[in-house]
C-alpha cells in the first residue's frame, strides 16, 4: 500500500485565488510527521510547511496552511492568494517515528502534484 | 544556510560505464539520502545512511550502491550504467533526531545513460 496519495497530477489556479492540494497518507504509526515540499522547474526541493501527529492545530507558514484531519489520514495543502511564483511540483511526504532517534529516519514521497498559475 | 552540493549537474554516461555521483552536505547532518526522481513516480528511495560506514536500503536499490566513508559526504555508485537508470538524482540530508527536522535537497544530478 502507499505510504503518501496524491491523487491529483496537475491543478490550475487563477492568480490570486486559494487552492487546495489533497494528500492521504497510511500509517499505524502514532508518532509521525507530515511534510510539503515545493520544486520549481530548476529543480531544487524547498521545504515549506511541517505538521506533527501529535499538534493540535493546523500548522500555517505565510500564505501556506495544513489542513490536517487526522482521522481521516489526510493534510492537504492550503495556498491563499496564489501567484505566478507558486506554479511548482509540490510534494506530501512523511516521516515515521518521530521521536525515536535510530529509527524514523526514512521519508516517503507522494508523486507529486503539478500547480499551474494562470495569469 | 544548510547547503547540500552535488558533483554535477548534468551527466551523460554510456551504457556499462561505473558513475559515481557524489554529494556532500556541510551542516554536520546524520542522515544522507539518495532519491530518483521520474516523472508520475514522485521520488523514490535508493539507499539511506544514518552514519558514517553505515546504509539502508530503500525502495529501489536494484543497480546501486553506495559509500559512506566520511560523515559529511555520500557516493551512490550505478555499477554497470543501463538506459532505464536515466532520472533525476536527489541527494538529502537530515538531522538524525527530533521531529521538525526536514530533508535538506542537493540541486540534482540529471543523469542520461545512452
Amino acid at each position: 500500500a502507499q505510504k503518501i496519495t496524491q491523487t491529483q497530477p496537475g491543478m490550475f489556479v487563477q492568480e490570486k485565488e486559494a487552492v487546495t492540494l489533497d494528500c492521504t497518507y497510511d500509517t499505524s504509526d502514532p508518532s509521525y510527521g507530515l511534510f510539503w515540499y515545493k520544486q520549481p522547474s530548476s529543480g531544487e526541493m524547498i521545504f515549506l510547511i511541517y505538521q506533527g501527529s501529535y499538534d493540535q492545530q493546523n500548522a500555517t507558514e505565510g500564505r501556506y496552511s495544513l489542513n490536517f484531519q487526522k482521522a481521516r489520514k489526510s493534510a492537504n495543502l492550503v495556498i491563499s492568494a496564489s501567484q505566478l511564483g507558486d506554479s511548482a511540483m509540490y510534494f506530501c511526504a512523511m516521516r515515521e517515528g518521530i521521536f525515536l532517534s535510530n529509527t524514523g529516519n526514512q521519508f516517503y514521497f507522494g508523486t507529486g502534484t503539478s500547480l499551474t498559475v494562470i495569469p | 544556510d544548510v547547503k547540500v552540493t552535488q558533483s554535477s549537474r548534468y551527466l551523460v554516461k554510456r551504457t556499462g560505464e561505473k558513475v559515481f555521483l557524489e554529494c556532500v552536505q556541510d551542516m554536520d547532518h546524520e542522515n544522507m539520502f539518495w532519491y530518483r526522481q521520474d516523472p508520475g513516480l514522485g521520488l523514490r528511495l535508493i539507499y539511506f545512511s544514518y552514519d558514517v560506514k553505515m546504509k539502508e536500503k530503500g525502495d529501489i536499490p536494484e543497480g546501486y550502491s553506495v559509500s559512506r566513508e566520511k560523515k559529511e559526504r555520500f557516493s551512490l555508485i550505478l555499477e554497470s550504467a543501463s538506459t532505464n537508470q536515466t532520472s533525476m538524482y536527489l541527494c538529502a540530508s537530515s538531522l538524525l533526531a527530533g521531529e521538525y527536522n526536514e530533508q535538506f535537497f542537493g540541486p540534482g544530478t540529471r543523469l542520461t545513460v545512452l
